[in-house]
């Protein structure tokens, strides 16, 4: 069965340092999505994208995040320079329906 | 506006006892998504299941169980015969048009089995 992918599982990084999240959507789907999930809390929505384009975002998702599909099969989160607080699992979505999304393992980042 | 409510914060059961985790949603769409997800400690969200606003049926999964009630906007789920392998998050998700088809969820339920 097709699954989305995200790649680190677990990301270490400095305070400051930009980090990149790496997910790969299940081929055929056309919405990805990224949620964030800081430790003991509920998931939350970060951004939405489709037709290469941001569709909708929440207001977590300010300047210091970016998406992209740089080239047709990953979906990237960028933070550019990290904070304490963006400790958090990050996970990546995706659907072919946009109701119906598949939720890839998550990245847990770690920032020190 | 969309909202996801689980009012339980921790429940605990001995093993074998059956459990319920309850779920009230709001949204003005008529045509939506909900969903419940398992989280154990390692971290990932499990899919368990998703129901659309059209399809009242309950639903029976082995042990699982799930009752989706329009009339007060709920999607409980039972575990029955609960087992210590069940210990985990629970989530209860919606999705829908006005939301633009992101998911919301609430805030889990952890749930504890004890042998």
């Amino acid at each position: 069965e097709p699954e989305v992918t995200q790649t680190p599982s677990h990301q270490v990084t400095q305070m400051g340092q930009e980090v990149i999240l790496r997910c790969v959507p299940i081929s055929n789907h056309l919405y990805f999505y990224w949620y964030r999930q800081i430790l003991g809390q509920k998931v939350e929505f970060l951004v939405s994208f489709y037709n290469n384009e941001i569709s909708e975002k929440s207001e977590i998702f300010d300047d210091q995040f970016s998406v992209e599909r740089p080239d047709g099969s990953n979906f990237t989160l960028k933070i550019r320079s990290t904070k304490l607080e963006d400790s958090a699992m990050y996970f990546c979505a995706s659907s072919a329906t946009a109701y119906e999304q598949y939720f890839g393992p998550g990245t847990r980042l770690t920032v020190t | 506006a969309q909202k996801v409510t689980q009012a339980q914060t921790e429940i605990s059961v001995v093993e074998k006892e059956d459990v319920t985790l309850d779920c009230v949603y709001e949204t003005r769409d008529t045509t939506y998504y909900l969903f419940w997800y398992k989280q154990p400690p390692s971290g990932e969200l499990v899919f368990l299941i998703r129901r659309n606003s059209f399809d009242e049926q309950n639903e029976i999964s082995g042990r699982y169980s799930w009752n989706f009630q329009k009339s007060t906007s709920s999607f409980n789920f039972t575990i029955t015969a609960s087992q210590v392998v069940d210990s985990a998050v629970y989530f209860c998700a919606l999705s829908d048009h006005t939301g633009g088809f992101k998911t919301i969820f609430g805030a889990g339920t952890r749930l504890f089995v004890k042998a």
